[in-house]
């Protein structure tokens, strides 16, 4: 997984309630990701980061906030969760931006909103 | 709208088998084509990548084409093994930090 890590793995929680994911690499890469994935879905991008404090929003960034202090962590928040939330929640790095390097995938967290 | 189409959803071979997944995309603009492999419960892990002037790229047993006339790519897996066992996505580059996902082929080789 290429120096990535992500916590927690396993989340379960209860609507309305703040949630927030970190993703932490060793790479010492640029670019972070968030994405999420569902059935039947492809990966779907929420938000990316192109350097510390500089970040921008994905195709499904309503009800996602993040933040990157560090070069090496990147946060994901859930500000009030929903059920349409639950799924399963991958960060990625990258030393330069997608049209010339690929991505390396964390081992993703799984979220339950009940 | 941009969408990569993956076929077939699923697919179950013989272990030693051949096997050949598609993939097909409409996005513009174009800069790149991956597959990555997912196994269940991890992360994609990339196989290829292939920009507009490239037609094949191997890695190992993995053989990926790509006709951008046609805008369509393969995945070949040559003397398929259980350890291929996984999904299999298609993935296009399109503007800066774009990439379009396709749902996937889940492939299940059995002994």
């Amino acid at each position: 997984d290429a120096g990535i890590t992500q916590s927690p793995r396993h989340k379960v929680t209860e609507t309305g309630t703040p949630v927030t994911l970190r993703c932490h690499q060793t790479e010492n890469h640029r670019y972070m990701y968030w994405y999420r994935q569902d059935p039947g879905h492809g990966l779907r991008l929420i938000h990316y980061s192109y350097g510390v404090k500089d970040t921008d929003k994905g195709e499904v960034s309503d009800g996602y906030s993040v933040s990157r202090s560090k070069t090496e962590d990147f946060l994901l928040t859930l500000e009030s969760a929903t059920s349409s939330q639950t799924s399963v929640y991958f960060c990625a790095t990258s030393g330069e931006e997608t049209r010339s390097d690929t991505q390396y995938f964390g081992p993703g967290t799984r979220l339950t909103v009940l | 709208k941009n969408q990569v189409e993956q076929s077939p959803q699923s697919l179950i071979i013989l272990e030693g088998k051949n096997c050949t997944l598609q993939c097909n995309y409409t996005v513009s603009p174009f800069s790149n084509l991956r597959w990555y492999k997912q196994d269940t419960g991890r992360g994609p892990v990339s196989l290829t990548i292939m920009t507009f002037s490239e037609n094949t790229k191997s890695n190992g047993r993995y053989t990926a084409t790509l006709d951008a006339d046609t805008k369509q790519s393969s995945l070949h897996i040559t003397a398929s093994q259980l350890s291929d066992s996984a999904s299999y996505i298609c993935v296009v580059g399109g503007g800066y930090n774009k990439l379009i996902f396709g749902a996937g082929t889940r492939l299940a080789v059995h002994p």
